[in-house]
């Protein structure tokens, strides 16, 4: 089966300008995470769909990141405008059932300047 | 609140040696306890997953244990190998909600 696909791999910008990424998940996973994963620290939770549904976003940082999953598939998530502390890896993770396997993507490594 | 520690927070071995990795926990409910092997550059990937009933399992040289009791959990690697070089990262499930530990980042030295 195909796994969790992540686009761009790297992208580097300056701050205040706008980035987006883009996630695809394993086919027929309802859930799926974006997380945000500094370097040396475990990933962080960002955003968790349910479907096209969001069922936590409590971390997300609402003033400057935005998600959306169209049609309970594909997934977008924005920062407008970047800030310094915003270099990070930007993890997609999508899981079929609550005791399954979390499968994740390659993820997108960001630098702002 | 829901933390999940781990330690040590780095570790170097010798090839062909073995190791134990720790995860304590304080999430609840509890549904899960998964272990991740996390390669530099490269999203985490799933070495095992543990429900409340079971206190082990493995896949192939790594071996996890769980005490539900206790919240503790260890990983342990078997023969280590240069390619055991990542991070480990434990993760508990309170439902679809998963708790990140900050990872033990294991060094395999030939």
């Amino acid at each position: 089966e195909a796994g969790v696909a992540q686009s761009p791999r790297y992208k580097i910008i300056e701050k205040r300008q706008s980035v987006a990424f883009w996630c695809n998940p394993i086919s027929g996973h309802a859930t799926l995470y974006w997380y945000q994963q500094i370097l040396g620290q475990g990933p962080k939770l960002l955003i968790q769909f349910q479907n096209n549904g969001v069922v936590d976003d409590s971390q997300l940082p609402k003033d400057r990141f935005s998600a959306e999953r169209l049609k309970g598939v594909d997934s977008t998530l924005k920062i407008q405008p970047a800030k310094l502390e915003d270099s990070a890896v930007y993890l997609c993770a999508s899981i079929q059932g609550v005791n399954n396997e979390q499968f994740f993507g390659p993820g997108t490594r960001l630098t702002v300047l | 609140k829901n933390q999940v520690e781990q330690s040590p927070q780095s570790l170097i071995i010798l090839e062909g040696k073995n190791c134990t990795l720790q995860c304590n926990y304080t999430v609840s409910p509890f549904s899960n306890l998964r272990w991740y092997k996390q390669d530099t550059g490269r999203g985490p990937v799933s070495l095992t997953i543990m429900t409340f009933s079971e206190n082990t399992k493995s896949n192939g040289r790594y071996t996890a244990t769980l005490d539900a009791d206790t919240k503790q959990s260890s990983l342990h690697i078997t023969a280590s190998q240069l390619s055991d070089s990542a991070s480990y990262i434990c993760v508990v499930s309170a439902g679809y909600k998963l708790s990140f530990g900050a990872g033990t980042t294991v060094t395999v030295r030939a």
